[in-house]
């Protein structure tokens, strides 16, 4: 079965970085394109980041773009969000989420999530 | 950025109640559009993708209805298991954006 686990969250002070990881299985990895969603406690969805099956497209969210850095690697079966000069607001539980084999952005499974807290 | 709304922002039904939460885009997004069930705790689950068409292994009691600007969703018999919050996405132009959710829960 499609299982995806995030890791690496915690707490970390404004300004520093922090790099999530989401271990895929029971899917070909290197076949579906892959999105980071986050959210804020007690708010709603937001999709932060995707990255093709390849690599090779990357999309960001306004919030995050120019700080955060999507990738992955289909030999390890693992996808990446490197998350720099965090700011309170990036506080959320960040969520790992495949995209359905058609469109890449239909959200069919997810992980269980990972927190981060920014905070000094 | 495509600006989604949905209402009732929260709802309160009884068991077997028909309940319907709408969505609306603030431009045309054709039938790019899909529905997530969120419970507390966990994380959300996709439920009806393209507007209207039911994911596999979700219960035939949800349903999704519309296309470019107004979408509903409905669970014909509401269940205790229903309680969720659930939250409608566009897919139709970067960046993707949810709605705010419609908390369900049991009267």
């Amino acid at each position: 079965q499609v299982q995806l686990v995030e890791s690496g969250g915690g707490v970390v002070q404004p300004g520093r970085s922090l790099r999530l990881s989401c271990a895929a299985s029971g899917f070909t990895f290197s076949s579906y394109g892959i999105h980071w969603v986050r959210q804020a406690p007690g708010k709603g969805l937001e999709w932060v980041a995707f990255i093709s099956y390849d690599g090779d497209n990357k999309y960001y969210a306004d919030s995050v773009k120019g700080r955060f850095t999507i990738s992955r690697d289909n030999s390890k079966n693992t996808l990446y969000l490197q998350m720099n000069s965090l700011r309170a607001e990036d506080t959320a539980v960040y969520y790992c989420a495949k995209g359905d084999i058609l469109t890449g952005y239909r959200f069919d499974y997810w992980g269980q999530g990972t927190l981060v807290t920014v905070s000094s | 950025d495509i600006q989604m709304t949905q209402s009732p922002s929260s709802l309160s039904a009884s068991v077997g109640d028909r309940v319907t939460i709408t969505c609306q885009a603030s431009q045309d997004i054709d039938n790019y559009l899909n529905w997530y069930q969120q419970k507390p705790g966990k994380a959300p689950k996709l439920l009806i993708y393209d507007a209207s068409n039911l994911e596999t292994g979700v219960p035939s009691r949800f349903s999704g209805s519309g296309s470019g600007t107004d979408f509903t969703f409905t669970i014909s018999s509401l269940q205790p298991e229903d309680v969720a919050t659930y939250y409608c996405q566009q897919y139709d132009t970067l960046p993707f954006t949810f709605g705010p959710g419609t908390k369900v829960d049991i009267k």
